[in-house]
C-alpha cells in the first residue's frame, strides 16, 4: 500500500506563499493514478485543493484555482503544492493523497499550517 | 455545483445498534459518491466508493446504497470503534474534481 508523508513549514505569514511537499514511498508516482491535496480547517470539514495525473495534467478546485499550483518530481517520487497570497483561512491541516475510482484512497497523516504574523 | 448535504449532523447511538447515515446530493453524481471515516487526529479512512463497494479491508458491517440522489451509509452493528466523523464525497466531471459533504458525527449515546 502507497504511504505519503507530507513535510513543510508550520507557520506561514499572511500575504505569503504556503510550500508543501508530499513523499510517496512503497509505489511510484508514475503509477498511472492521480494524485491529491485536501485540507481541514481546525474543528471543519474537508475541502479538496486539486490533484496532478502521473503526466502532469492538473484540476484544480474553481475556489483556489488562481492561487494554487501542484507539480510532480518524478526523480524524487513527490508531489508538491503551492498556495500564494495566504491568508488566515488558509490556516489548516493540509493532507496528500492517492487517488483511486472517482475517490480519495489513501491519506498521508496530514501537516497544520497556520497563518499568521 | 452540486452541493451534498448530510444528516443527522450529529447521531447518538449503542454499541449494537444500526447506524443509518444519509448524504443527498442537489443534482445526479451517477454512483460516484465515496465515504470516509475520521477519528479525532487522524486522517480520513475511505470506507465505500462507487456508493456500494466496500475499500479494501473495511468490515462487512460497512455498507452503501443509493436511490437516485439519495445516498446511504449503514453500519449494520456498531462497534465501539465506529464512533468517528463520516463524511460522503462525490466527484464531477465538469470542472473535474471533488466535494465533499459538511460531515455527520457519530456519538455514543
Amino acid at each position: 500500500q502507497v504511504q505519503l508523508q507530507e513535510s513543510g513549514p508550520g507557520l506561514v505569514k499572511p500575504s505569503g506563499t504556503l510550500s508543501l511537499t508530499c513523499a510517496v514511498s512503497s509505489g511510484s508516482i508514475n503509477s498511472g493514478t492521480w494524485w491529491s491535496w485536501v485540507r481541514q480547517p481546525p474543528e471543519k470539514g474537508l475541502e479538496w485543493i486539486g490533484e496532478i495525473s502521473h503526466g502532469g495534467s492538473t484540476n484544480y478546485n474553481p475556489s483556489l484555482k488562481s492561487r494554487v499550483t501542484i507539480l510532480l518530481d518524478k526523480s524524487k517520487n513527490q508531489l508538491s503544492l503551492n498556495l500564494t497570497s495566504v491568508t488566515a483561512a488558509d490556516t489548516a491541516i493540509y493532507y496528500c493523497a492517492n487517488n483511486g475510482y472517482y475517490s480519495i484512497h489513501h491519506w498521508g497523516q496530514g501537516t497544520l499550517v497556520a497563518v499568521s504574523s | 455545483e452540486i452541493v451534498l448535504t448530510q444528516s443527522p449532523g450529529t447521531l447518538s447511538l449503542s454499541p449494537g445498534d444500526r447506524a443509518t447515515l444519509s448524504c443527498r446530493a442537489s443534482q445526479s453524481v451517477s454512483s460516484y459518491l465515496a465515504w470516509y471515516q475520521q477519528k479525532p487526529g487522524q486522517a480520513p479512512r475511505l470506507l465505500i466508493y462507487g456508493a456500494s463497494s466496500r475499500a479494501t479491508g473495511i468490515p462487512d458491517r460497512f455498507s452503501g446504497s443509493e436511490s437516485g440522489t439519495d445516498f446511504t451509509l449503514t453500519v449494520s452493528r456498531l462497534e465501539p470503534e465506529d464512533f468517528a466523523m463520516y463524511y460522503c464525497q462525490q466527484y464531477r466531471s465538469s470542472p473535474p474534481g471533488y466535494t465533499f459533504g459538511q460531515g455527520t458525527k457519530l456519538e455514543i449515546k
